[in-house]
């Protein structure tokens, strides 16, 4: 089963950016596709995009569409999340995940806060 | 895109007693792209449902998923009380993939 390990809790100033790592082991990285969910404090689960790693196709939410890249770097089995703009709704937690559902990464709180 | 409402907001129910939890969806969902979700405080989610029905790796049968178009129902037969959390559905069929809002279940 695929192990995903995502980047420590950050802390940024409105109107920055803020790029968040997911490290997947244990499986072949460019087998699965990789998804973004945001959750603010105290709210459900919110689709921000995905990749598939295999061919480097990404789909994003329209709400975040612009604002938001997803990559992927099959050398070191890495996803990354950037987010720019941002605005104190964004403070959440993101987690990656594994197409599939099975896996997921621990989750990224990100503050954002002047 | 895609709107899952779930119902009840909450449900408030005793250990041993049967949960059932409502999505309903805005369009039609194929039935391969539905897939339940359930989530305890300070954790990552855990897929519970796949493909409406079949329950991932590990989940105790006494989780089981139905449904068809645009209502799916999940259902625990009987409450354990570790099952006491959030519980979300989510449709992939259609971009943007979503999530529906929530289902609370807590002890009575």
């Amino acid at each position: 089963q695929v192990q995903l390990v995502q980047s420590g809790a950050e802390v940024k100033k409105p109107g920055s950016s803020v790029k968040v790592s997911c490290k997947a082991s244990g499986g072949t990285f460019t087998k699965f596709a990789i998804s973004w969910v945001r959750q603010a404090p105290g709210q459900g689960l919110e689709y921000v995009g995905r990749i598939i790693t295999i061919i480097d196709v990404t789909d994003y939410a329209p709400k975040f569409q612009g604002r938001v890249t997803i990559t992927a770097d099959k050398s070191t089995s890495t996803s990354y999340m950037e987010l720019s703009g941002l605005t104190s709704e964004d403070t959440a937690i993101f987690y990656c995940a594994e197409d599939a559902g099975i896996s997921w990464g621990q989750g990224t709180l990100v503050t954002v806060s002047s | 895109e895609i709107v899952l409402t779930q119902s009840p907001g909450t449900l408030s129910l005793s250990p041993g007693a049967r949960a059932t939890l409502s999505c309903r969806a805005s369009q039609s969902v194929s039935s391969h792209y539905l897939a339940w979700y359930q989530q305890k405080p300070g954790q990552a989610p855990r897929l519970l449902i796949y493909g409406t029905s079949t329950r991932a790796s590990g989940i105790p049968d006494r989780f089981s998923g139905s449904g068809s178009g645009t209502d799916f129902t999940l259902t625990i037969s009987r409450l354990e009380s570790e099952d006491f959390a959030v519980y979300y559905c989510q449709q992939s069929g259609s971009s943007p993939w979503t999530f529906g809002q929530g289902t609370k279940v807590e002890i009575k």
